[in-house]
């Protein structure tokens, strides 16, 4: 089973700032990778798949790089429907599509 | 517009079953893969159950192999997860997804969710 660790567990962020939250696997996944954005009494909302390609409708501001093991959300400039819990998922190899335990931006 | 509606999540004894259905629209249901997802309050994802476009091939979290089954009917755009010999540990909102792809993918749209409670 892939593991996927995220971190921080917690990030906490002033509305207008940069916030660059990590995922990583314990093998590679390829560009495998999905991001995905909860916020409070919602169902999870995809952002990025393919570690790097915006879902529909999703602003610019929110970016995802890397490949491999090692990745990267970077919400730019951030405003306060950011707020929430992220979570990456890798789709490489399954089953398990593992989960990532996840990142809550906080309004610093 | 893709909608997921999940039903079927109630309070069961430890033991006991249960069906949740997921009712699809939107899309062309039978030519997507269908996941079910499941969050304890308060903590994070995990994933459950995968089954392909056409039914023929299923997947399975291993702390639920042997106990759930996941089926779907193309005929009636709905997806299913039966649910036996319950535990505690089973207690959850489960969602349904559509996955990208005929065999799996990631997670491109979510339902709302049914809560199952487990509990004497």
């Amino acid at each position: 089973e892939i593991v996927m660790t995220q971190s921080p567990a917690t990030l906490s962020v002033s509305p207008g700032e940069r916030a660059t939250l990590s995922c990583r696997a314990s093998q590679s996944v390829s560009s495998n990778l999905a991001w995905y954005q909860q916020k409070p009494g919602q169902a999870p909302r995809l952002l990025i798949y393919g570690a790097s390609t915006r879902a529909t409708g999703i602003p610019a501001r929110f970016s995802g790089s890397g490949s491999g093991t090692e990745f990267t959300l970077t919400i730019t400039s951030l405003r306060s429907e950011d707020f929430a819990v992220y979570y990456c998922q890798q789709y490489n190899k399954w089953p398990p599509n593992t989960f990532g335990g996840g990142t809550k931006v906080e309004i610093k | 517009e893709v909608q997921l509606v999940e039903s079927g999540g109630v309070v069961v004894q430890p033991g006991g079953s249960l069906r949740l259905s997921c009712a699809a629209s939107g899309f062309i249901f039978d030519d997507y893969a269908m996941h079910w997802v499941r969050q304890v309050p308060g903590k994070g994802l995990e994933w459950v159950s995968l089954i392909s476009s056409d039914g023929g091939s299923t997947y399975y979290v291993d702390s639920v192999k042997g106990r759930f089954t996941i089926s779907r009917d193309n005929s009636k755009n709905s997806l299913y997860l039966q649910m036996n010999s319950l535990r505690a540990e089973d207690t959850a909102l489960y969602y349904c997804a559509k996955a990208a792809t005929v065999l799996g993918g990631y997670l491109e749209y979510w339902g709302q969710g049914t809560l199952v409670t487990v509990s004497s």
